[in-house]
Protein backbone atom coordinates (compact mmCIF):
# COMPACT_ATOMS: atom_id res chain seq x y z
CA UNK A 1 0.00 0.00 0.00
CA UNK A 2 1.03 3.46 -0.99
CA UNK A 3 1.37 5.84 2.14
CA UNK A 4 3.68 8.79 2.93
CA UNK A 5 5.06 10.12 6.70
CA UNK A 6 5.10 13.96 7.73
CA UNK A 7 7.32 13.08 11.14
CA UNK A 8 6.96 17.11 11.93
CA UNK A 9 3.60 18.46 13.22
CA UNK A 10 5.01 21.54 13.14
CA UNK A 11 8.24 23.65 12.01
CA UNK A 12 9.05 26.87 13.23
CA UNK A 13 11.43 29.23 11.23
CA UNK A 14 12.76 32.69 10.94
CA UNK A 15 12.34 34.77 8.35
CA UNK A 16 15.17 34.90 5.49
CA UNK A 17 16.05 32.02 7.14
CA UNK A 18 16.27 28.54 4.65
CA UNK A 19 13.24 26.43 5.92
CA UNK A 20 12.56 22.65 4.91
CA UNK A 21 9.67 20.49 5.34
CA UNK A 22 9.97 16.38 5.92
CA UNK A 23 8.55 13.95 4.22
CA UNK A 24 8.75 9.89 3.40
CA UNK A 25 7.17 7.60 0.82
CA UNK A 26 6.30 4.40 0.66
CA UNK A 27 5.30 3.21 -2.78
CA UNK A 28 4.86 -0.30 -4.60
CA UNK A 29 5.11 1.14 -7.90
CA UNK A 30 7.14 4.24 -9.62
CA UNK A 31 6.66 7.09 -7.02
CA UNK A 32 4.84 10.13 -8.09
CA UNK A 33 4.77 12.60 -5.45
CA UNK A 34 3.23 15.86 -4.68
CA UNK A 35 3.27 19.05 -1.91
CA UNK A 36 0.48 21.01 -1.66
CA UNK A 37 -0.46 24.23 0.57
CA UNK A 38 -2.95 24.92 2.72
CA UNK A 39 -4.32 28.91 4.02
CA UNK A 40 -6.95 28.79 6.48
CA UNK A 41 -10.12 28.26 5.41
CA UNK A 42 -9.06 27.93 2.19
CA UNK A 43 -8.60 24.78 0.08
CA UNK A 44 -5.38 22.91 -0.95
CA UNK A 45 -3.13 24.35 -3.63
CA UNK A 46 -0.47 22.63 -5.91
CA UNK A 47 3.02 23.47 -5.29
CA UNK A 48 4.69 20.75 -7.14
CA UNK A 49 5.03 17.67 -7.99
CA UNK A 50 7.95 14.40 -9.18
CA UNK A 51 7.09 11.94 -11.79
CA UNK A 52 10.27 11.21 -13.30
CA UNK A 53 13.50 13.01 -14.31
CA UNK A 54 15.71 15.28 -12.25
CA UNK A 55 15.63 14.21 -8.69
CA UNK A 56 15.11 18.22 -7.55
CA UNK A 57 11.72 19.90 -8.65
CA UNK A 58 11.13 23.46 -8.89
CA UNK A 59 7.45 24.87 -8.04
CA UNK A 60 5.37 27.68 -7.26
CA UNK A 61 6.23 30.97 -4.73
CA UNK A 62 9.91 29.38 -5.06
CA UNK A 63 9.63 26.54 -3.38
CA UNK A 64 11.46 23.47 -4.34
CA UNK A 65 11.69 19.35 -3.06
CA UNK A 66 14.42 16.74 -3.27
CA UNK A 67 13.78 13.56 -4.22
CA UNK A 68 15.72 10.97 -2.95
CA UNK A 69 15.22 7.28 -3.63
CA UNK A 70 17.72 5.81 -1.63
CA UNK A 71 16.13 7.17 1.45
CA UNK A 72 12.65 7.19 -0.14
CA UNK A 73 12.30 10.90 0.65
CA UNK A 74 10.74 13.95 -0.80
CA UNK A 75 11.53 17.05 0.94
CA UNK A 76 10.54 20.59 0.40
CA UNK A 77 12.35 23.42 0.66
CA UNK A 78 12.91 27.43 -0.06
CA UNK A 79 16.07 28.75 0.32
CA UNK A 80 14.84 32.30 1.76
CA UNK A 81 11.52 31.89 4.53
CA UNK A 82 8.71 34.93 4.24
CA UNK A 83 6.19 35.34 6.58
CA UNK A 84 3.47 34.62 3.96
CA UNK A 85 5.00 31.19 4.11
CA UNK A 86 3.53 30.34 7.21
CA UNK A 87 0.48 27.83 6.44
CA UNK A 88 -0.11 24.15 6.25
CA UNK A 89 2.00 21.94 3.95
CA UNK A 90 0.76 18.36 3.09
CA UNK A 91 2.93 16.00 0.79
CA UNK A 92 0.78 13.31 -0.59
CA UNK A 93 1.48 10.06 -3.20
CA UNK A 94 -0.79 8.71 -6.33
CA UNK A 95 -2.43 5.40 -4.84
CA UNK A 96 -0.93 2.85 -7.89
CA UNK A 97 -3.72 0.57 -6.09
CA UNK A 98 -6.57 2.24 -7.63
CA UNK A 99 -8.28 2.61 -10.70
CA UNK A 100 -8.37 6.25 -10.33
CA UNK A 101 -5.56 8.90 -10.02
CA UNK A 102 -6.77 9.13 -6.34
CA UNK A 103 -3.58 10.50 -4.02
CA UNK A 104 -2.94 9.86 -0.54
CA UNK A 105 -2.12 12.51 1.66
CA UNK A 106 0.06 12.91 4.93
CA UNK A 107 -1.04 14.28 8.05
CA UNK A 108 0.26 18.03 7.39
CA UNK A 109 3.01 19.57 8.71
CA UNK A 110 2.64 23.27 10.14
CA UNK A 111 5.02 25.68 8.84
CA UNK A 112 5.63 29.29 11.24
CA UNK A 113 7.33 31.86 10.17
CA UNK A 114 8.61 34.07 12.66
CA UNK A 115 9.39 38.16 11.42
CA UNK B 1 -12.22 32.52 -12.29
CA UNK B 2 -11.43 29.53 -13.93
CA UNK B 3 -10.67 27.35 -10.99
CA UNK B 4 -12.48 24.66 -9.00
CA UNK B 5 -15.58 26.13 -7.16
CA UNK B 6 -17.66 24.93 -4.52
CA UNK B 7 -21.34 25.69 -3.03
CA UNK B 8 -22.02 26.61 -0.13
CA UNK B 9 -18.72 27.33 1.41
CA UNK B 10 -20.25 26.93 4.94
CA UNK B 11 -22.94 24.86 5.60
CA UNK B 12 -24.88 24.36 9.21
CA UNK B 13 -27.21 21.77 9.79
CA UNK B 14 -29.11 19.65 12.59
CA UNK B 15 -28.41 15.87 12.68
CA UNK B 16 -30.73 14.03 11.02
CA UNK B 17 -31.47 16.38 7.91
CA UNK B 18 -30.48 16.17 4.29
CA UNK B 19 -27.24 18.43 2.77
CA UNK B 20 -26.40 19.16 -0.65
CA UNK B 21 -22.83 20.48 -2.02
CA UNK B 22 -21.71 21.19 -5.28
CA UNK B 23 -18.75 21.34 -7.06
CA UNK B 24 -17.52 23.05 -10.16
CA UNK B 25 -15.00 22.20 -11.91
CA UNK B 26 -12.55 23.63 -14.29
CA UNK B 27 -14.25 23.36 -17.62
CA UNK B 28 -11.61 21.21 -19.56
CA UNK B 29 -11.45 18.86 -16.79
CA UNK B 30 -13.01 15.74 -17.34
CA UNK B 31 -11.63 14.13 -14.06
CA UNK B 32 -13.29 14.51 -10.84
CA UNK B 33 -12.77 13.83 -6.94
CA UNK B 34 -14.03 14.68 -3.81
CA UNK B 35 -12.21 14.10 -0.58
CA UNK B 36 -12.90 14.52 3.11
CA UNK B 37 -10.45 15.98 5.51
CA UNK B 38 -11.47 16.45 9.42
CA UNK B 39 -9.35 18.98 12.05
CA UNK B 40 -5.62 18.13 12.08
CA UNK B 41 -6.07 15.64 9.49
CA UNK B 42 -4.51 15.47 5.81
CA UNK B 43 -7.66 15.14 3.20
CA UNK B 44 -9.45 11.68 2.39
CA UNK B 45 -10.41 10.24 -0.82
CA UNK B 46 -13.67 9.80 -0.58
CA UNK B 47 -15.20 9.07 -4.44
CA UNK B 48 -14.00 9.87 -8.27
CA UNK B 49 -15.46 10.43 -11.41
CA UNK B 50 -13.97 10.37 -14.95
CA UNK B 51 -16.61 12.24 -16.90
CA UNK B 52 -19.98 10.63 -15.95
CA UNK B 53 -19.15 7.53 -14.67
CA UNK B 54 -18.17 7.37 -10.76
CA UNK B 55 -15.13 4.85 -11.33
CA UNK B 56 -14.56 4.30 -7.58
CA UNK B 57 -16.01 4.64 -4.13
CA UNK B 58 -14.34 4.53 -0.48
CA UNK B 59 -14.96 2.46 2.43
CA UNK B 60 -15.62 6.10 3.90
CA UNK B 61 -18.47 6.55 1.63
CA UNK B 62 -21.16 4.93 3.47
CA UNK B 63 -24.71 4.39 2.40
CA UNK B 64 -26.17 7.48 3.65
CA UNK B 65 -23.62 9.55 0.97
CA UNK B 66 -24.11 9.48 -2.89
CA UNK B 67 -22.34 11.57 -5.34
CA UNK B 68 -24.06 12.37 -8.97
CA UNK B 69 -22.18 14.32 -12.05
CA UNK B 70 -25.05 14.56 -14.62
CA UNK B 71 -23.64 15.27 -17.95
CA UNK B 72 -19.90 15.02 -16.82
CA UNK B 73 -20.05 18.42 -15.76
CA UNK B 74 -20.72 19.68 -12.16
CA UNK B 75 -20.97 17.42 -9.32
CA UNK B 76 -23.07 16.92 -6.73
CA UNK B 77 -22.91 15.28 -3.02
CA UNK B 78 -25.62 14.40 -0.72
CA UNK B 79 -25.47 13.04 2.87
CA UNK B 80 -28.57 11.42 4.02
CA UNK B 81 -29.73 11.36 7.83
CA UNK B 82 -26.62 13.17 8.83
CA UNK B 83 -24.85 12.28 12.08
CA UNK B 84 -22.10 15.01 13.91
CA UNK B 85 -19.21 12.17 12.81
CA UNK B 86 -19.93 13.98 9.39
CA UNK B 87 -19.17 17.65 10.23
CA UNK B 88 -15.75 18.03 7.98
CA UNK B 89 -14.55 20.27 4.93
CA UNK B 90 -14.96 18.33 1.88
CA UNK B 91 -12.86 18.88 -1.21
CA UNK B 92 -13.73 18.82 -4.74
CA UNK B 93 -10.93 18.46 -7.21
CA UNK B 94 -10.36 17.86 -10.77
CA UNK B 95 -8.16 17.25 -13.29
CA UNK B 96 -7.38 16.06 -16.72
CA UNK B 97 -4.64 13.44 -18.61
CA UNK B 98 -3.83 16.43 -21.34
CA UNK B 99 -2.60 18.66 -17.71
CA UNK B 100 -0.62 16.13 -16.43
CA UNK B 101 -3.24 14.65 -14.01
CA UNK B 102 -2.75 17.01 -11.48
CA UNK B 103 -5.68 17.64 -9.07
CA UNK B 104 -6.23 21.39 -8.22
CA UNK B 105 -8.68 21.79 -5.46
CA UNK B 106 -11.77 23.92 -4.80
CA UNK B 107 -12.10 26.18 -1.42
CA UNK B 108 -14.07 23.04 -0.09
CA UNK B 109 -17.23 23.10 2.09
CA UNK B 110 -17.14 23.33 5.46
CA UNK B 111 -20.29 20.75 7.18
CA UNK B 112 -21.32 21.56 10.88
CA UNK B 113 -23.35 19.03 12.25
CA UNK B 114 -25.00 20.31 15.91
Amino acid sequence: AQSVAQPEDQVNVAEGNPLTVKCTYSVSGNPYLFWYVQYPNRGLQFLLKYITGDNLVKGSYGFEAEFNKSQTSFHLKKPSALVSDSALYFCAVRDWGSSASKIIFGSGTRLSIRP
Amino acid sequence: DTGVSQDPRHKITKRGQNVTFRCDPISEHNRLYWYRQTLGQGPEFLTYFQNEAQLEKSRLLSDRFSAERPKGSFSTLEIQRTEQGDSAMYLCASSSLAGGDTQYFGPGTRLTVL
